[in-house]
Order: structure tokens, then C-alpha cells, then sequence
């Protein structure tokens, strides 16, 4: 069936360096994927989303990657800082297929 | 920007007890909520599809006549846990899609914490 899933289950990183959280899908008709981050106690909120006819997409201080031939996404934090400690979580547009999830943990 | 809120934040009942769970898209209208579930270090798992006047879509292996789930207007939506159990107790999660839902982003509310004693 469709999956969405993580690479690794935590990551650690110094404060002030760059974070890459990876996420692989199985779906290759999958045309919307979207990045999450989840705080403790709270809903996930949006952080960036990007379309399958993009490879890449850039916020504020968040990049997005999407590699269409791997079925393989990323997000970039830039300059990680403590408030950037979570859950991360991908997600494709169907019916939104979670993936488990990436806690980041950010070092001062 | 778009924002669910969802009531109550935390609950806890006894066993045998039902429990409705609010959802409210308070800047938008949304023909459509989801409902998710969630267990501590787990991701979410959608349960159901809320249809605003229209019966819901139940993802398989949910129990529609124990997750009882309405969508009466197009800014609420509750999920109503019927006769609860202790194994019921989870984090219970409801979003919305703010327009053109096809291609937009969910917006989530922040969750209702149940605990069934």
C-alpha cells in the first residue's frame, strides 16, 4: 500500500547548524507533499509544502527538496535553533499519509 | 492565516462514558475535516473523513458506531467517542482545509488529550 516514511527517528544537532530530515514515498503518482512540525501537546503545523512539477522550494529558513526519480524529500532547516525542536512529519496530499515522524532535538 | 480550534484540550472520563470532541474552522469554511489519532512517539493516523451534511468516510479498521462523527455545519465538526474504554485513551487530532482543498495544506487544531479511566 502507500507509505510515507522517515529515515531515522531522531535527529541531534548543535544549535546554529543546519538540519536535513529525509522522507521517502512510495506513491510515484503522488503530486503534493507537505512538511509538518508537531511541539509536544500540540497540533502539527505547517511549514512548507511543495508540487511535484518543483524540485525545490525555499521559506524561511526552510528548504524543501523533492527528488521525484528516488521518491525522496527533504527538509532543510537553516541555522537550527532551540524553538526548532519537534516532530517532524511529511505528508502526501491524498489522504494525508503521515510519516512516523522525525524528533529533532537541538543542543545550545 | 487559517485556524482550527478544538475543544476540549484535555479530557478525562470514566469508562463506559462518551466523549464529544469539537472541532471549529473559526476564519473559513471547510466542507471538509479529517480526524486523526495519535499514540505517544507515533505519528497521526487518520480515522475518518468529516463531509459536511453528508455522512462520514471511515478508514478501515475504525469503528464508525464507536467514533461517532458529525459535520453539521461548515465550521464544525465533532467526534463523539461512544461508551469509552481505557484503550480509547490517545491524542485525538481534527484539521480542515481552508479553500481549493485539493492543493492547500491542512490546518490543524491542537489536539484533545483523552484519558479513560
Amino acid at each position: 500500500g502507500e507509505s510515507v516514511g522517515l529515515h531515522l527517528p531522531t535527529l541531534s544537532v548543535q544549535e546554529g547548524d543546519n538540519s536535513i530530515i529525509n522522507c521517502a514515498y512510495s506513491n510515484s503518482a503522488s503530486d503534493y507533499f507537505i512538511w509538518y512540525k508537531q511541539e509536544s501537546g500540540k497540533g502539527p503545523q505547517f511549514i512548507i509544502d511543495i508540487r511535484s512539477n518543483m524540485d525545490k522550494r525555499q521559506g524561511q529558513r526552510v528548504t524543501v527538496l523533492l527528488n521525484k526519480t528516488v521518491k525522496h524529500l527533504s527538509l532543510q532547516i537553516a541555522a537550527t535553533q532551540p524553538g526548532d525542536s519537534a516532530v517532524y512529519f511529511c505528508a502526501e496530499r491524498g489522504k494525508l499519509i503521515f510519516g512516523q515522524g522525525t524528533e529533532l532535538s537541538v543542543k545550545p | 492565516g487559517a485556524v482550527v480550534s478544538q475543544h476540549p484540550s484535555r479530557v478525562i472520563c470514566k469508562s463506559g462514558t462518551s466523549v464529544k470532541i469539537e472541532c471549529r474552522s473559526l476564519d473559513f469554511q471547510a466542507t471538509t475535516m479529517f480526524w486523526y489519532r495519535q499514540f505517544p512517539k507515533q505519528s497521526l493516523m487518520l480515522m475518518a473523513t468529516s463531509n459536511e451534511g453528508s455522512k462520514a468516510t471511515y478508514e478501515q479498521g475504525v469503528e464508525k458506531d464507536k467514533f461517532l462523527i458529525n459535520h453539521a455545519s461548515l465550521t464544525l465538526s465533532t467526534l463523539t467517542v461512544t461508551s469509552a474504554h481505557p484503550e480509547d485513551s490517545s491524542f485525538y487530532i481534527c484539521s480542515a482545509r481552508s479553500a481549493g482543498w485539493y492543493n492547500s495544506p491542512l490546518h490543524f487544531g491542537n489536539g484533545t488529550r483523552l484519558t479513560v479511566t
